[in-house]
């Protein structure tokens, strides 16, 4: 089954900065799929990334504000733009597993403090 | 969008009782699958049952789901307070490559 390194696993930022969080998959995926959870919240989908094309945003998400790449099979990131303290949230991606043992799995989370 | 409900938002039992957790959905779904949380990171996959499936057991794990009612019902027998985490219900397509639509959780604290 596939195991997702995430980093960084937290970050303390000044608004209007950006952040960079990494996902990298042991096994070549064809979707990944970046969520966030704010405080005491369950998950938001913020978009789905597949390789070769523009990822695809949920409504309320936008691409300047949480630009993704997807450059391979294994790997992708997700931009937190312009920073404000209300982007404070755990940060996850996630991958679906195929096969006998179905189901996702999930990054550790990067939890991000906007200050 | 988010499509799961579970109830009880929070639940506090001791040791060696059992915690059920229940959720509700919306829409029609191929398959419904339960998470754990642990204090705000990474979720970890308990178990999956298919739209077909009534129940499926996993360990101390017992799920059940009726899509007359759209609801599904997570059991943890003899609790233990290493089980202390969020619980989330999720719905998805199989194989379709579709995201998961989660539910707002419950929270379980396991007192010794």
């Amino acid at each position: 089954s596939a195991v997702i390194s995430q980093k960084p696993s937290r970050d303390i930022c000044q608004r209007g900065t950006s952040l960079t969080i990494q996902c990298q998959v042991d096994s070549q995926v064809t979707m990944m799929f970046w969520y966030r959870q704010q405080p005491g919240q369950s998950l938001t989908l913020i978009a789905t990334a597949n390789q070769g094309s523009e990822a695809t945003y949920e409504s309320g998400f936008v691409i300047d504000k949480f630009p993704i790449s997807r450059p391979n099979l294994t790997f992708s990131t997700l931009t937190v733009s312009n920073m404000s303290p209300e982007d404070s949230s755990i940060y996850l991606c996630s991958v679906e597993r195929t096969g006998e043992n179905y189901g996702y799995t999930f990054g550790s989370g990067t939890r991000l403090t906007v200050v | 969008s988010q499509q799961g409900e579970e109830d009880p938002q929070a639940l506090s039992i001791q040791e060696g009782e059992n915690a059920t957790m229940n959720c509700s959905y919306k829409t029609s779904i191929n398959n419904l699958q339960w998470y754990r949380q642990n204090s705000g990171r990474g979720l970890v996959h308990l178990i999956l049952i298919r739209s077909n499936e009534r129940e499926k057991h996993s360990g101390r794990l017992r799920v059940t789901l009726d899509t007359s009612k759209k609801s599904s019902s997570l059991l943890i027998t003899a609790s233990r307070a290493a089980d202390t985490a969020s619980y989330f219900c999720a719905t998805g397509s199989v194989g379709s490559g579709y995201a998961l639509n989660f539910g707002k959780g419950t929270s379980l604290l396991v007192t010794p």
